[in-house]
């Protein structure tokens, strides 16, 4: 039972564009959601996060959008550079009132010149 | 910043052995971790919550007999992968969460179980 599901695996962007990354969630008791960047064997980096009471959340290129009647967020890169080419997770909290964090299945972002 | 460091960072054992992985918060006290697991191209599974002087709190479906979590400090806890076998090869993540700070991730461990 996938709580949380990136339905684009990869997405490909041209250098100077936007890339947008989209995450569903399915549960409504989740008030807190956080986008990672990660590369193959190294721990997920922080990137930008976004309370439930928010619709948006905006920290240099990148910004995050919530809709709650929609159960569903996106990263907004822009402008995309090749350095962002990772693997992006959304992430989510609050579950049973605990900390821990339910991830998404992952978008492969590849940004080519 | 809030940093968590993990080692090893890579692990090879044979089949039947155990594995101890560490994840300590070096500038902060953590009473909760997060383990977690990842598989080649797949997203990255809770597999427990540690707490700090307490049993751990596993995730449905994950063996607490053979991923054995120990929180002994405010600092430190590790992950014990017992009687491993071929399909544990995994990478494994630790996480904790700082005050005032988001959730901090160490480097990961990679285990390969031949």
């Amino acid at each position: 039972d996938q709580q949380v599901k990136q339905n684009s695996p990869s997405l490909s962007v041209q250098e100077g564009r936007i890339s947008i990354l989209n995450c569903d969630y399915t549960n409504s008791m989740f008030d807190y959601f956080l986008w990672y960047k990660k590369y193959p064997a190294e721990g997920p980096t922080f990137l930008i996060s976004i309370s439930s009471i928010k619709d948006k959340n905006e920290d240099g290129r990148f910004t995050v959008f919530l809709n709650k009647s929609a159960k569903h967020l996106s990263l907004h890169i822009v402008p995309s550079q090749p350095g962002d080419s990772a693997v992006y997770f959304c992430a989510a909290r609050g579950l049973y009132n605990t900390d821990k964090l339910i991830f998404g299945t992952g978008t492969r972002l590849q940004v080519f010149p | 910043g809030a940093v968590v460091s993990q080692h090893p960072s890579w692990v090879i054992c044979k089949s039947g052995t155990s594995v101890k992985i560490e994840c300590r918060s070096l500038d902060f006290q953590a009473t909760t971790m997060f383990w977690y697991r990842q598989f080649p191209k797949q997203s990255l599974m809770l597999m427990a919550t540690s707490n700090e002087g307490s049993k751990a709190t596993y995730e449905q479906g994950v063996e607490k007999d053979k991923f054995l979590i120990n929180h002994a400090s405010l600092t430190l806890s590790t992950l014990t992968v017992t009687s491993a076998h071929p399909e544990d090869s995994s990478f494994y993540i630790c996480s904790a969460r700082p005050p005032d700070y988001g959730y901090t991730f160490g480097s990961g461990t990679r285990l390969t179980v031949v």
